[in-house]
């Protein structure tokens, strides 16, 4: 399986930037970097994902390196509604494995 | 668009009794996942249909687990008998799959239910 290495906790204040990192050492070639997260009581949510270049969308940013070895989740005004557990993934084709995540506490 | 909807939300059986999820997926995806999460593990993945086929199973824990997705809509897992160490959530997910070719279905997002919380006792 491959693997991803992520915190187990980060918090930040409301309305501020928030930046999740993530390893992935043994990624492949062909390994798109997907992130979810996960509310309190709900499924996994799509977040976003790429494969090398650096992504945007209206929920948050995807740095990615230049060796892909690593990326990291760009949340640009955290809010109370994103605390959540974050999951990096690495997508083989039609399976994601999910890591521990990271819990993401929001303080107002 | 309704989401994917799992039912029951919850269910408490006891040892050695059986026991059917069943999964609504987003109407017109063809891909549907099964996945769970026991106590204190991480999400794992259990299989994947496109549409009734069965794309691969290699998840599902051993034979008291059966997945079923008749007509490619909606799927049931079933799992008898049930055991202690079945207590978990399970969650489904559904997916499109695109035209751009298989690499653009392996990559877009899943959308996941809410999970049924099954508890064995």
């Amino acid at each position: 399986d491959a693997k991803t290495t992520q915190p187990n906790s980060m918090e930040s204040n409301e309305e501020e930037p928030v930046h999740l990192p993530c390893n992935h050492s043994t990624i492949s070639g062909t390994d798109y970097i997907h992130w979810y997260r996960q509310l309190p009581s709900q499924g996994p949510e799509y977040v976003i994902h790429g494969l090398t270049s650096n992504v945007n969308n209206r929920m948050a940013s995807l740095a990615i390196a230049e060796d892909r070895k690593s990326s990291t989740l760009i949340l640009h005004r955290a809010t109370l509604r994103d605390a959540a557990v974050y999951y990096c993934i690495l997508r083989a084709p039609n399976k994601f494995y999910f890591g521990s995540g990271t819990k993401l506490n929001v303080k107002p | 668009e309704a989401g994917v909807t799992q039912f029951p939300s919850h269910s408490v059986i006891e040892k050695g009794q059986t026991v059917t999820l069943r999964c609504d997926p987003i109407s017109g995806h063809d891909n549907l996942y099964w996945y769970r999460r026991v106590m204190g593990k991480e999400i794992k993945f259990l299989l994947h249909f496109v549409k009734e086929s069965k794309q691969d199973e290699s998840g599902m824990p051993n034979n008291r687990f059966l997945a079923e997705r008749t007509g490619g809509t909606y799927s049931t897992l079933k799992v008898q008998p049930a055991e202690l160490e079945d207590s978990g959530v399970y969650f489904c997910a559904s997916s499109q799959t695109g035209t751009q070719g298989l690499l653009w279905t392996y990559n877009s997002p899943l959308h996941f239910g809410n999970g049924t919380r099954l508890t064995v006792t």
